[in-house]
């Protein structure tokens, strides 16, 4: 049982450069998240999807991109890399949007220079 | 604003107990979390409340009082893997979860 599988673990990205983070699911939850943790900070929610098709921005949502084609797979796309989007990212998954019991992937670390 | 606040760090002996402590300020409550995350890993779901009380489960216990808006997680029997951040939630009235900075709690021999 794989859960949420992210992809890249890590990456090193140049400024100004394009970079779409992978995030799979086989559980078939109906809602996905996008959050980035950054040290000192709770997690921050970029965007999210209440189901295929659907996408919503979160708080802090300027700079990325969501799409959600189907169920099981939901990338975030930065468009123009910023060293301030530097961060740990996180996808996660739920039954659906207004249950707080999230499944998470095992991130992705971030680094823009 | 929302806001939920959570000690930055706490320490504990191993074969103690603590309480972590979180209180917050929502737009609404449809139920508190809390999550482990160890370092370096992803975090994952410990408890809910969604009433007044008590919830038990193991080692780990979590109380809400929604009229104080707080909550606390208690760890008894504390072991050298609960080092750990503890991560409070809240589910808001848009179900939106909003997240504290979490408790790095460091436990020593």
């Amino acid at each position: 049982i794989a859960g949420i599988t992210q992809a890249p673990t890590s990456q090193i990205l140049a400024a100004g450069r394009r970079m779409t983070l992978r995030c799979t699911q086989d559980m078939r939850h109906n809602a996905m998240y996008w959050y980035r943790q950054d040290l000192g900070l709770g997690l921050r929610l970029i965007h999210y999807s209440n189901t295929a098709g659907t996408t919503g921005k979160g708080e802090v949502p300027d700079g990325y991109s969501v799409s959600r084609a189907n169920t099981d797979d939901f990338p975030l796309t930065l468009a123009s890399a910023v060293p301030s989007q530097t961060s740990v990212y996180f996808c996660a998954s739920s039954d659906d949007r207004g249950s707080g019991e999230l499944f998470f992937g095992e991130g992705s670390r971030l680094t823009v220079l | 604003g929302q806001n939920i606040d959570q000690p930055t760090e706490m320490t504990a002996t191993e074969g103690a107990i603590v309480q972590i402590n979180c209180t917050y300020q929502t737009s609404g409550f449809n139920g508190l979390f809390w999550y482990q995350q160890h370092a370096g890993e992803a975090p994952t779901f410990l408890s809910y409340n969604v009433l007044d009380g008590l919830e038990e489960k193991g080692r780990f216990s979590s109380f809400l009082s929604r009229s104080k808006g707080y909550s606390y997680l208690l760890l008894k029997e504390l072991q050298m893997k609960d080092s750990a951040s503890y991560l409070c939630a809240v589910l808001d009235s848009n179900y939106q979860l909003i997240w504290g900075a979490g408790t790095k709690l460091i436990i020593k021999p």
